[in-house]
């Protein structure tokens, strides 16, 4: 089945800073999403990254705040920037291999902002 | 607005009986609903799929109804075991023109299966 491994798997940041979270699938994709996860809420889609392209931002979501790089088909990076501790979260890459196989995520990370 | 409804309750259920969780939506029209099973500290990860124009789905001890004429979705794990406990997620997706899905998470429901 597939792999994602994702880093940091947690990290306390000061608020300002930046946090670049790095994703690296053991395949080429084409199409990478990174969500966030809030205590007791959803799993909310933050972008869609295409090798490429610019990636594509959900309402809410602005690439000031979360730039995302895709270089290539297995990997790519989501910065945190500019923190504040409403962004202590946990953060999700995933893939799609198909239109019928479902997401494959990487384990998360764990942010917490302070 | 859509809006997918999960009981965010926790679900107790003994080791061996069925767990039932079950998924509610509104102003939804999905192509597909997706479960998905998610641990502590972990991400989720992808159990059954079924689309619009199927009844039931089952692998192995889960089974999966898709009514959409109630538009909801039942998801049975018969014969529960205490490894079986985790939160379960569903997620409505609808395929775009490029053949690929955007699918819309539910919070999830945490069941705890007790031995």
């Amino acid at each position: 089945s597939a792999v994602i491994s994702q880093k940091p798997s947690r990290d306390i940041c000061q608020r300002g800073t930046s946090l670049t979270i790095q994703c690296q699938v053991d395949s080429q994709v084409t199409m990478m999403f990174w969500y966030r996860q809030q205590p007791g809420q959803s799993l909310t889609l933050i972008a869609t990254a295409n090798q490429g392209s610019e990636a594509t931002y959900e309402s809410g979501f602005v690439i000031d705040k979360f730039p995302i790089s895709r270089p290539n088909l297995t990997f790519s990076t989501l910065t945190v920037s500019n923190m504040s501790p409403e962004d202590s979260s946990i953060y999700l890459c995933s893939d799609q291999r198909g239109p019928t196989s479902g997401y494959t995520f990487g384990s998360g990370t764990r942010l917490t902002v302070v | 607005s859509q809006k997918i409804e999960q009981n965010s309750e926790a679900l107790n259920i003994q080791e061996g009986k069925t767990a039932t969780l079950t998924c509610n939506y509104t102003n939804y029209s999905p192509a597909y609903l997706q479960w998905y099973r998610q641990d502590p500290g972990r991400g989720p990860v992808f159990l059954l799929l079924i689309r619009e124009n199927e009844k039931e789905k089952r692998k192995e001890r889960l089974k999966v109804t898709f009514d959409t004429t109630l538009k909801q979705s039942l998801f049975h794990i018969t014969a529960s075991q205490p490894a079986d406990s985790a939160t379960y997620l569903c997620a409505l997706g609808a395929m775009n023109s490029g053949g690929y899905q955007k699918v819309t998470f539910g919070i999830g429901t945490k069941l705890q299966v007790i031995p």
